[in-house]
């Protein structure tokens, strides 16, 4: 099965401007969670998507935002960008059944860059 | 609330030697405990995971974990460390009652000398 993946893989915005990420999970896997990773911070979780519902949010302000669609694959978006919004953005599938159930697969990540 | 530990920042080991990386955790409701490893400039890698069962685990590349609930510890191992395992390693844990809300250490370094 192919893995996740992640468009783009690199983006550099300025501040104020919007970006929309893309996320395409590994095939049959129904929940997206998406993850900020920056050296300060480390690994903090946004959100996760299951059949199109957000369904557990983390604690990030209303400027990140996602959406799922039907056949799973996901977007986040950030508005208004800031120059503390620069970081890696994870996508992560996972499936509910089967030997991987529970687990969750990473892509390769998404670079913002904010200028 | 969950949280992750991971007490050392780097760990160091020559190649050939076995080298631990320490974990520990605190959730509410029974543990789902993980471990990652990310190469630079890569996404997370899945290498082991703790649902139930034998606390030993076994997963990808010779690694291994002990889970040990009453120090709440997932230590990670492996009997004889490659300069290819070095990376950086992230525990994660997951509280049965809380969907898929991964809650991820900050990772330590690890650093095998040839």
């Amino acid at each position: 099965k192919a893995g996740v993946t992640q468009t783009p893989r690199y983006l550099i915005k300025t501040r104020g401007q919007q970006v929309t990420l893309s996320c395409s999970p590994i095939s049959g896997h129904r929940s997206v969670s998406w993850y900020q990773q920056t050296p300060g911070q480390g690994l903090q979780f946004l959100f996760e998507y299951f059949s199109e519902t957000q369904r557990n949010k983390g604690n990030f302000p209303g400027r990140f935002s996602g959406r799922q669609f039907s056949n799973s694959r996901s977007e986040m978006n950030v508005s208004t960008l800031e120059l503390g919004d620069s970081a890696l953005y994870l996508c992560a599938s996972s499936s509910t059944s089967g030997e991987g159930a529970d687990t969750q697969y990473f892509g390769p990540g998404t670079r913002l860059t904010v200028l | 609330a969950q949280s992750v530990a991971q007490p050392e920042d780097q760990v160091n080991v020559a190649e050939g030697n076995p080298l631990t990386v320490k974990c520990t955790y605190s959730v509410s409701g029974n543990p789902y405990l993980f471990w990652y490893v990310q190469y630079p400039n890569r996404g997370l890698q899945f290498l082991l995971k703790y649902i139930t069962g034998d606390n030993l685990v076994k997963g990808s590349y010779g690694f291994e974990a002990e889970f040990n609930k009453s120090q709440t510890s997932f230590h990670l191992k492996k009997p004889s460390a490659l300069v290819s395992d070095s990376a950086l390693y992230f525990c994660a844990v997951r509280d049965e009652n809380y969907g898929q809300n991964f809650v991820f250490g900050p990772g330590t370094r690890l650093s095998v000398l040839p």
